[in-house]
Parts: C-alpha cells; structure tokens; sequence
C-alpha cells in the first residue's frame, strides 16, 4: 500500500516561506501526488497537485523529487489563514483500487 | 451548486439507536467516500464507492453499512451507536478516477456526532 509520512508539527513566522515535506517512498508509476489543508472546523480543501514535475498555483507551490519518492509543499509567504492540517496524499494500493488515505497530515502553525 | 452536501449537521445519539447520514452531490461524481475524523486525529476512510451499486470498505467499516442505489447519493447508516463512533464524519465526492488520475476530491462540511 502506498504510505506517506509526514512532520506532525511545523511552525512559521508570517511572511515567511514554509517547507512541508512528505515522503512517499512506496508510489506507484501513475500515481498522483495530491496536497490538501483542513482549517479548524471544516472539511479538507484542494491545495494542488502533481505527477512528476514541479507544479505551480495561486495557492502554493509543489515540488517533487526526480525519483518521486518525496515531495514537498512550499507556501511563499505564510499567513495566519494558513494556518491549517496538511495531508499529503496518495491513492492506497495497485492502480484500479480507490483507497484514498489521508494518514495523520502536518499541523501548520503561522506565528504573528 | 451546492457541490457536496451533508445532513444532519449535528446529531445527539443514545447508545444503540441506529441513523442514517446522508450525502448527496450534484457533480455527477462518480466515486464517493465516508471519512471519519476523531478530535485532534487525521481523516480514516470507512465507505467508498467508485459508482452506482458498488460500493468497498476503507480503513475502519465496522459498525457501518453504505449503499450506493443512484449517482448522487451516498447514505452511511449506523447499525447500533456507540460511544467509540464519536466523530466527526466527512463526504467526500471526486470525478471518475480519483485521485490516481489527478481529479480533485470535494468534502462536505461534515456532520457532528455524539453518542452518550
């Protein structure tokens, strides 16, 4: 099953960049990378996403290792809204299955 | 749109009563997915369905029944509450794919349950 492993906790002074990581070691060929925040009391909500090359939105950026084992999350300039959960997710298993598993994810901490 | 919708929002059970969380999308989503999220704790998938009439388990399923009868809606039925099955629970819907061919997931706002 692909797993990822991520930092419990990071935290950041605003306006700063922050750099989460995830390893991913066990992905598959076709599988996707897939970032995703939840603030307090909602739902998770889209970060991005990538399958090999570096990746760029409005949001955040996305840079994965050549061997794709690794990723990291990059937030430019961190504000206090971003202080959230982040979950690095990959699909659970040989390609076909749809176990989304989103594991324990990084809490993000922006410090004023 | 409303995207993925989720009631109640709120419920209070008593140990043993059974209830029905009800999820509905208007995405024509084919894959859809129950998670549950404990205080302070991570998502961990119960119920997922890649489409109408299949549906699969996740991570921790016992003690909940899903159907999938129509595109739109997921139904995640509690059998017999108990307090262990307090949570808060998420809905989720994604195009068909998921994930693994880049499609993004959409989550509810999640519905609070608490048994006593």
């Amino acid at each position: 099953d692909a797993k990822t492993t991520q930092p419990n906790s990071m935290e950041s002074n605003e306006e700063e960049p922050v750099h989460l990581p995830c390893n991913h070691s066990t992905i598959s060929g076709t599988d996707y990378i897939h970032w995703y925040r939840q603030l307090p009391s909602q739902g998770p909500e889209y970060v991005i996403h990538g399958l090999t090359s570096n990746v760029n939105n409005r949001m955040a950026s996305l840079a994965i290792a050549e061997d794709r084992k690794s990723s990291t999350l990059i937030l430019h300039r961190a504000t206090l809204r971003d202080a959230a959960v982040y979950y690095c997710i990959l699909r659970d298993g040989a390609s076909g299955t749809y176990k989304y598993i989103f594991g324990t994810g990084t809490r993000l901490k922006v410090l004023a | 749109n409303a995207g993925v919708t989720q009631t109640p929002k709120f419920q209070v059970l008593k140990t043993g009563q059974s209830m029905t969380l009800q999820c509905a999308q208007d995405m024509n989503h084919e894959y859809m997915s129950w998670y549950r999220q404990d205080p302070g704790m991570g998502l961990r998938l119960i119920h997922y369905s890649v489409g109408a009439g299949i549906t699969d388990q996740g991570e921790v399923p016992n003690g909940y029944n899903v159907s999938r009868s129509t595109t739109e809606d997921f139904p995640l039925r509690l059998l017999s509450a108990a307090p262990s099955q307090t949570s808060v629970y998420f809905c989720a819907s994604s195009p068909t794919g998921g994930l693994g061919s880049g499609n993004t997931i959409y989550f509810g706002e999640g519905s609070w349950l608490t048994v006593v």
